[in-house]
């Protein structure tokens, strides 16, 4: 994706931590967002940043420093499920900017 | 509400045949996105409308790609003549005044031409 950078796959064990991080072109920002696609699926949002800092949202976090133009998803007690790509999106003005995704592999 | 509703989920053509890809954005939405989906160019944005308005199709890949919005409820892509690089999954979108809440997609239309 334009001006998204983050890893192209990260593998992790079930009922540990994952943070998944994402850098992003500091200009023209208006907030970040993360979505999950499953194989085979639509994405589904996860969350949205606009301003500095850490949002909790059960066992995913989001966390922006806008600064840096830096994002990171925490993930928390993984579960087999959480298998999936994970997109980090900046939100340009109504025009998204996707990342390419990070594919989770969560392993017993 | 329903969500997205996009169809077909799937479709297969032969080159050079017309394909038309249907959307039902969800009531009171604004925007409206289409988007194409493969593995190796990711998800790109092909066009997107405000109002049924046609705001940005800087995305839409050539002249043989066209879409329109006639009404609030209804948002078409049309693809004529197919070509086999255009297999991919075709994502439909929508968004209220506001992206707090983020895009609800469609389930897809995977095409492919053979």
């Amino acid at each position: 994706g334009q001006n998204i950078d983050q890893p192209t796959e990260m593998t992790a064990t079930e009922g540990a931590i994952v943070q998944i991080n994402c850098t992003y072109q500091t200009s023209g920002f208006n907030g970040l967002f993360w979505y999950q696609q499953h194989a085979g699926e639509a994405p589904t949002f996860l969350s949205y940043n606009v301003l500095d800092g850490l949002e909790e949202k059960g066992r995913f976090s989001s966390f922006l420093s806008r600064s840096k133009g830096y994002s990171y998803l925490l993930l928390k007690e993984l579960q087999m499920k959480d298998s999936a790509s994970y997109l980090c999106v900046q939100d340009s003005n109504y025009q998204l900017i996707w990342g390419a995704g990070t594919k989770l592999i969560i392993k017993p | 509400d329903a969500g997205v509703i996009q169809s077909p989920r799937h479709e297969v053509t032969e080159m050079g045949q017309e394909v038309t890809l249907r959307c039902k954005p969800i009531s009171g939405h604004d925007y409206l996105f289409w988007y194409r989906q493969t593995m190796m160019r990711g998800l790109e944005l092909l066009i997107y409308f405000n109002n049924n308005v046609p705001i940005d199709d800087s995305g839409m890949p050539e002249d043989r790609f066209s879409a329109k919005m006639p009404n609030a409820s209804f948002s078409t892509l049309k693809i004529q003549p197919s070509e086999p690089r255009d297999s991919a999954v075709y994502f439909c979108a929508s968004s209220g005044e506001g992206a707090l809440g983020g895009y609800t997609f469609g389930s897809g239309t995977r095409l492919t031409v053979v």
